[in-house]
Formats: structure tokens, sequence, C-alpha cells
């Protein structure tokens, strides 16, 4: 059974950093393309980051940009997104999640969500 | 980007009846080398993650009840539930992943009659 497990959030002050992590069980990590998307409280959702099968590629929506950076050690089976310079814009909730790139290609649909991680910017 | 818009922003069926949402995009995903859409839609039940519905604009994930299809091409696009069912009360969210960034839907809100 895929499973993904989202950790790392909390409250965190504007201007703060937090690293997210997700770790991934089931299926062979280094197989598939991951991205992370999320979901601001009471809102829709929003795509955030997206990494290659090696983590040799990635992706960012513009507003994140210069302040996230999305990793992964498939050797650990995880993925990670490091935030930093955090907005309060940024509350959400984060969700990892596989793209289904059997074929090798990352432009896929979502197949599989973990339950999320809340981030929540405030002073 | 590539906006998309849903309609409506939300629906009230009654059990047992059909519900259409529809889902127009800004430009055309259709990717002419393959003729495949690259569009798809996702259900949120309150409190849980978004779970994948249909993907390639009508091919039905595995496990998704055949209640649920999906049609269109092009930049319009509709997912049918043919009978609600109590279980089908979610935010429903069309996607495109023709290219970056990826962008989703503002969602729509299926309620009971």
């Amino acid at each position: 059974e895929v499973q993904l497990v989202e950790s790392g959030g909390g409250l965190v002050q504007p201007g703060g950093s937090l690293r997210l992590s997700c770790a991934a069980s089931g299926f062979t990590v280094s197989n598939y393309w991951m991205d992370w998307v999320r979901q601001a409280p009471g809102k829709g959702l929003m795509w955030v980051s997206h990494t290659n099968s090696d983590g040799t590629t990635t992706n960012y929506v513009d507003s994140v940009k210069g302040r996230f950076t999305i990793s992964r050690d498939n050797a650990k089976n995880t993925l990670y997104l490091q935030m930093n310079s955090l907005r309060p814009e940024d509350t959400a909730t984060y969700y990892c999640v596989r793209v289904d790139s059997r074929d090798g290609s990352g432009y896929r649909h979502f197949d599989s969500w973990g339950q999320g991680t809340l981030v929540t910017v405030s002073s | 980007d590539i906006v998309m818009t849903q309609s409506p922003d939300s629906l009230a069926v009654s059990l047992g009846e059909r519900a259409t949402i529809n889902c127009k995009s800004s430009q055309s995903v259709l990717y002419n080398d393959n003729k495949m859409n690259y569009f798809a839609w996702y259900q949120q039940r309150p409190g849980q993650p978004p779970k994948l519905l249909i993907y390639w604009a009508s091919t039905r994930e595995s496990g998704v009840p055949d209640r649920f299809s999906g049609s269109g091409s092009g930049t319009d696009f509709t997912l049918t539930i043919s009978s609600l069912q109590a279980e089908d009360v979610a935010v429903y969210y069309c996607q495109q992943y023709y290219g970056f960034p990826y962008t989703f839907g503002q969602g729509t809100k299926l309620e009971i009659k």
C-alpha cells in the first residue's frame, strides 16, 4: 500500500524557516516524480513544487521561487521541502503527492496524497 | 499560467440524481503529439486529502465507482456523477498538468438537497 507521511509543520514567525519531510513507503520512490501541493485554511489547492525521480530537475510556483527548495533522498525514501523567509500567506496544509510517472514523464496526474502537515506563519 | 475556472461554485443535488460540474481552461490542455488531454479531477471529502478520480480527462482511477465519469477535450471538461450517493458530498477540483505551474480550479462544493 502506498503511504506518504508528512512531518515538520508547526508555528513559525514571519521570516523564519521550516523543513518539511515526507516519508514514502509501499513503492520504489526512485521511480517517481514527486510534488508538494498546499491548501490555505478554507481555500483551494495550489501546486507548489516538483522534482524528477533523481532530484536533478525542479520547478516552483513563482510565489515561492528563491525561498523554497525541494529535494529528495531516495535511499531514505524521503522528500523534503525547505521553506525560508516564510510569510503569513504561506500558511497552509502542505501535501506530499506522488506523480503517476511510471512512464518516465513528470507531466502526469497526482495519484497518491499524504494527509498533510499544517504550517502556520504568524507572530 | 493556465487558469482553470469551475462552474458552479456550489451545487445541491438530491440523492440518486445526476450531478454535473464543469471546468474551463484558459488555453487548450490537449497535447497534439499524443492526442491526450492533460487534465484530472479530484475529490476532497471534509477533513481528508484530495483523492484522484479521473485522469486524461476521462480515465477513471482504479477503485473509483463507475457512477463517476469525465468528458471533454481541449478547453472544456465535465465531471458527471450519474446517481448521487451520500458519500459523494465533497469539494471537487479540476487540474491541468499540461504545463508549469500546474493549476487547479477553485473547487465546486457538492451537497445533498
